[in-house]
């Protein structure tokens, strides 16, 4: 499996403020998503990271509050916008397992506060 | 939308005892994945299942993919103190990215 960072692993932010969380993968991938645990919750997807497009968001996420980059096949980046305390959450981007697969491999996570 | 409904929720085992724990759906899932996260660190892939009525084993852990395909278990044996965490599945639909996650079942392992 890739082995994926991510930085930072954890900050805390003023509310109003933005973050910019990137992901790093060891080897190319086709797929590119990012997660957000709220505390103590299960995993919910953000969006999908398209290389060379914009990003494919699920239902409650918009790009404005969660814009996302996508440059390469290795390398991807998250921002949270205007933070608010109610965006306290562990954020993880992961990368498919490979074609024809549902397989996903996640990163270590970023768990930001925001006061 | 697709919701699974993971339980239980928590377990307090003691070590050497065999844990079970299980994800049922509504919908059918073509992939049946199983995670567990410890604190402070991202989910860790332990068993993928791929087809109906697969069992798989790694080690101590054995999980089973329902012939239904709306179901899946995880049995963890003997554990041990190192198997505290949250145990995740997850299903998926076969069409990459769209995992649908199960609330988690936290265990407890007492030495």
């Amino acid at each position: 499996s890739a082995v994926i960072s991510q930085k930072p692993s954890r900050d805390i932010c003023q509310r109003g403020t933005s973050l910019t969380i990137q992901c790093q993968v060891d080897s190319q991938v086709t797929m590119m998503f990012w997660y957000r645990q709220q505390p103590g919750q299960s995993l919910t997807l953000i969006a999908t990271a398209n290389q060379g497009s914009e990003a494919t968001y699920e239902s409650g996420f918009v790009i404005d509050k969660f814009p996302i980059s996508r440059p390469n096949l290795t390398f991807s980046t998250l921002t949270v916008s205007n933070m608010s305390p109610e965006d306290s959450s562990i954020y993880l981007c992961s990368v498919d397992g490979g074609p024809g697969t549902d397989t996903q491999y996640f990163g270590p996570g970023t768990r930001l506060t925001v006061l | 939308g697709q919701q699974l409904n993971q339980s239980p929720q928590s377990m307090f085992i003691q070590e050497g005892e065999d844990v079970s724990m299980n994800c049922t759906s509504s919908s059918i899932f073509n992939t049946w994945l199983w995670y567990k996260q410890d604190p402070g660190e991202g989910p860790v892939l332990l068993i993928a299942l791929y087809k109906a009525g697969e069992l798989t084993s790694n080690g101590r852990l054995t999980a089973q993919f329902g012939i239904t395909r709306k179901d899946s278990f995880l049995n963890i044996s003997a554990s041990i103190p190192s198997d505290v965490g949250i145990y995740f599945c997850a299903g998926g639909e076969g069409s990459q990215g769209n995992l649908i996650f199960g609330k988690g079942t936290k265990l407890s392992v007492k030495p």
